[in-house]
């Protein structure tokens, strides 16, 4: 299994206050990605990172801000939450640290904003 | 604007029988395609992958079959087992550059013992 790690897995936070999730991977791979999946959506990509300090949106990235210090994590922030982002979180990782076709996926945060 | 759908939410088959799995696109430029498994509380896991330059890809009991036609594609799962019940996510390859993903909206098996 790929080192993927995920905080923290579950999280219930009010609306307006800001959250962060974090992805840690112990691959050195040069690709990360976050996710969220809800019901009837299947997976849709937040942001993704192609190296340290270099990011780009996804196609649901309102309302989300990531950052990528080091190599080994990958930030997301919901700057003020809102009802709607209440989901699961999944960050994914490309193996060999290329954009190769397989993702090796973390285990998931659920975030519950109430 | 959904470019990778599965039509079917969720499937019920017998241990021992096929299961099949589908899949459509609408972005005739998706070069890559793979199905990954998804169990409760755990993250995707990659299951089995296909180029758009074949029609089959085997692995195991699971193969996928891709219709550039028809733009569909389809997992087989042979024989199915009770320990294959999970979501399974279709999912196309974006960009070659950055290996962006777009998934369809999952399909629930249920393999019944």
């Amino acid at each position: 299994d790929a080192g993927i790690t995920q905080s923290p897995r579950h999280k219930v936070t009010e609306t307006g206050t800001p959250v962060t999730l974090r992805c840690h991977q112990t691959e050195n791979h040069r690709y990360m990605y976050w996710y969220r999946q809800d019901p009837g959506h299947g997976l849709r990509l937040i942001h993704y990172s192609y190296g340290v300090k270099d990011t780009d949106k996804g196609e649901v990235s309102d309302g989300y801000s990531v950052s990528r210090s080091k190599t080994e994590d990958f930030l997301l922030t919901l700057e003020s939450a809102t009802s709607s982002q209440t989901s699961v979180y999944f960050c994914a990782i490309s193996e060999h640290g290329e954009p190769s076709y397989e993702q090796y996926f973390g285990p998931g945060t659920r975030l519950t904003v109430t | 604007d959904q470019q990778v759908k599965q039509n079917s939410p969720s499937l019920s088959v017998q241990e021992g029988r096929i299961s099949i799995l589908n899949c459509d696109y609408t972005n005739s430029m998706f070069d890559y395609f793979l199905w990954y498994k998804k169990y409760p509380a755990e993250g995707p896991t990659f299951l089995i992958s296909i180029s758009s330059i074949k029609d089959k890809n085997e692995d195991g009991r699971f193969t996928v079959f891709l219709n550039k036609s028809a733009k569909h594609l389809s997992l087989h799962i042979v024989p199915s087992q009770p320990g294959d019940s999970a979501v399974y996510f279709c999912a196309a390859r974006g960009s070659s550059n950055t290996g962006k993903l777009i998934f369809g909206q999952g399909t629930t098996l249920q393999v019944k013992p």
